[in-house]
């Protein structure tokens, strides 16, 4: 069964990092896109990060130069390193896999004093 | 950043039709944009329905269909269903960065 499950998220500080994981099984993420979308509350999806199968990597002008997006080839797991968080950072962050067939269930992130 | 825009909200009838769209400021939507569209229910994840343009997943319910229409991208549900109040969003690419649009709320009734 195909499946992506993230962890990682909780309570930051404005100015604060965080790293969120995708954890990957069914398929193999070098094999494909994984991408992490993020969800405000009350408010529409954001798409914010992409990794293809080639290793580029691709940010929205949100979070460019903040957060870094990565994989783990022996883990099967994609990374979003989050740093200088900002109130507005807060929202569910859904990783997606492939063609975006696959979506976990998100981890919240909070960015608060 | 690009702006990709849908409508804000729309009512169907149970068995009816409705097109939902999906357009970008920077100008036509074309198959070079890769777009997606996608079904959100209240407190779930995101499920696809559609991607690149008018691909349909196993799982995509034969009533919804897409296309190029107009300039802009297009949903189509044909043969509502009370399971099909939703919210929906299209996704746009721009030289591999994604551009969601504002959702489209969608009741049924």
């Amino acid at each position: 069964e195909v499946q992506v499950v993230e962890s990682g998220g909780g309570l930051v500080q404005p100015g604060g990092s965080l790293r969120l994981s995708c954890g990957a099984s069914g398929f193999t993420v070098t094999t494909t896109y994984m991408s992490w979308v993020r969800q405000a509350p009350g408010k529409g999806l954001e798409w914010v990060s992409i990794i293809h199968s080639g290793g580029g990597t691709y940010y929205a002008d949100s979070v460019k130069g903040r957060f870094t997006i990565s994989r783990d080839d022996s883990k099967n797991t994609v990374f979003l390193q989050m740093n200088s968080l900002r109130h507005e950072d807060t929202a569910i962050y859904f990783c997606s896999g492939g063609r975006y067939e696959s979506w976990g269930l998100g981890t919240l992130v909070t960015v608060s004093s | 950043q690009p702006v990709v825009t849908q409508e804000p909200s729309l009512t169907v009838s149970p068995g009816g039709t409705v097109t939902l769209t999906c357009g970008s400021n920077t100008g036509v939507v074309t198959r070079g944009h890769y777009s997606y569209w996608f079904q959100q229910k209240p407190g779930q994840a995101p499920r696809t329905l559609i991607y690149e343009t008018n691909n349909k997943y196993s799982w995509t319910p034969a009533r919804f269909s897409a296309s190029l229409l107009g300039g802009k991208t297009a949903l189509t549900l044909s043969g509502a269903q009370p399971d099909d109040e939703a919210d929906y969003y299209c996704l746009l690419f721009y030289s591999d960065v994604g551009v969601f649009g504002g959702g489209t709320k969608l009741t049924v009734l």
